[in-house]
């Protein structure tokens, strides 16, 4: 079974900083994805990848398969940024998803 | 674009009762599946449905727990007989050739 873990837990920047969430996961995995949990709850998909490095506006995501090891870059942080970012691994050819406990990021104006 | 739906998006049930969630995937998606999340606590995977039947389940998704695809366009998650220990948002999602899922906004169930 796949141990995913995040770090941090929680994350309070100014606006403009640049922002790194850590992720970790036991297990050799198929792929890992980066969602974005609003404070309604809803879940976005931000990137999935299984390998190398995937760039979307000012989200950039790395995974590094040897140390089983991703993580979730913001650069410019904004306060519309602010939500909860979890990292979920898929194993194998399965498509369930197991879930980190998620960062709590903040940006303050 | 094109959005995973999920109705309704509060449900409110005494214990021991049926409850029915239901979730219209994105049209052209051949994934689907259903997660929870305890307040405060992770998302957790329940099953994951392709071609009409279960392909995948966890230790949560117990007899209790049925899916169904009645029609070509809903999705449904059954409880047969609510718990307290089952109140959670309830997640379901759809993908297609891909492993991108994408998620519905979710129904809170709250069982008293």
């Amino acid at each position: 079974k796949n141990e995913v873990e995040q770090s941090p837990q929680n994350l309070t920047a100014q606006e403009g900083e640049f922002i790194t969430i850590n992720c970790s996961y036991s297990v050799g995995i198929s792929a890992l994805h980066w969602l974005q949990q609003h404070p309604g709850g809803g879940i976005v998909s931000l990137f999935m990848l299984s390998s190398g490095k995937k760039k979307h506006g000012r989200l950039i995501a790395t995974i590094n398969i040897q140390e089983k090891h991703s993580s979730l870059h913001i650069t410019a942080s904004h306060p519309r940024d602010s939500a909860v970012y979890i990292c979920a691994a898929g194993s194998g050819s399965a498509r369930q998803l197991t879930f980190g406990s998620g960062t709590q990021l903040t940006v303050l104006p | 674009e094109p959005e995973v739906t999920q109705t309704p998006s509060h449900q409110v049930t005494q214990m021991g009762q049926e409850v029915i969630l239901r979730c219209v995937p994105i049209s052209n998606h051949l994934y689907f599946y259903w997660y929870r999340q305890i307040l405060g606590q992770k998302v957790e995977f329940l099953v994951s449905f392709y071609n009409n039947e279960i392909s995948e389940k966890s230790e949560i998704f117990d007899d209790q727990f049925s899916v169904e695809r009645p029609d070509g366009s809903n999705f449904t998650l059954k409880i047969r007989s609510t718990k307290l220990e089952d109140s959670a948002m309830y997640f379901c999602a759809s993908s297609g050739q891909g492993d991108t899922q994408y998620f519905g906004p979710g129904t809170r169930l709250t069982v008293l």
